[in-house]
């Protein structure tokens, strides 16, 4: 595709359960980010992928957050039992060359 | 441990005049800068960057200097634009691993 695309674009969860999100990184691009922007936030680091080594989850706030990387393109982010605090803008980004990241429009997860 | 610091959280400039946006850094390993402007509602978009090896990068209206001594950066943008109201991210990336640390942003509105 022409660029990063995520969805769903919104998500509204009740507090203990499980979301997924996914982000389709542009064609090519060996690296994928995760980001997160809460209210007011700057953005936060959760985890990279980088070709076929293993994931920095150096960002991963806990257990509950994981993320897949399947062949090298798709990925999904995925957040067990949520709570409130995981509300926020989840934003992923893909990258050629690890300088320029490209970033899709984010998902607004709310957690009630 | 924030290592990137935008310590204005917002900044108003007339239409016409300079705008200048600061960026601190404490990590002495970082070699590369990057300048990422966000509207609302979408991804942040890429701006300007600039490498440790150098002190000044200018791309039409934008100018990145560098003042690696002082582990400070700053963004001019002459003239200032309505259209360039947003929220401006300051983002490092070096030592261990390949992923961006972003500022908080600084919210940037241009009064016509």
């Amino acid at each position: 595709g022409a660029g990063v695309s995520q969805s769903p674009s919104n998500k509204v969860t009740e507090k203990g359960k499980d979301v997924e999100l996914r982000c389709d990184p542009i064609s090519g691009h060996t690296a994928l980010y995760w980001y997160r922007q809460s209210l007011g936030q700057g953005l936060e680091f959760l985890i990279y992928f980088q070709g076929n080594s293993a994931p920095d989850k150096s960002g991963l706030p806990s257990d509950r957050f994981s993320a897949e990387r399947t062949g090298g393109s798709v990925s999904t982010l995925t957040i067990q039992r949520t709570q409130q605090e995981d509300s926020a803008v989840y934003l992923c980004a893909s990258s050629l060359s690890g300088e320029k990241l490209f970033f899709g429009s984010g998902t607004q997860l709310s957690v009630l | 441990d924030q290592q990137v610091k935008q310590n204005s959280p917002s900044l108003s400039v007339q239409e016409g005049r300079i705008s200048i946006l600061n960026c601190d850094y404490t990590n002495s390993m970082f070699d590369y800068f990057l300048w990422y402007k966000k509207y609302p509602a979408e991804g942040p978009t890429f701006l300007i960057s600039i490498s440790s090896i150098k002190d000044k990068n200018e791309d039409g209206r934008f100018t990145v200097f560098l003042n690696k001594s002082a582990k400070h950066l700053s963004l001019h943008i002459v003239p200032s634009q309505p259209g360039d109201s947003a929220v401006y991210f300051c983002a490092a990336r070096g030592g261990y691993g390949n992923k961006l640390v972003f500022g908080a942003g600084t919210i940037l509105r241009v009064k016509s």
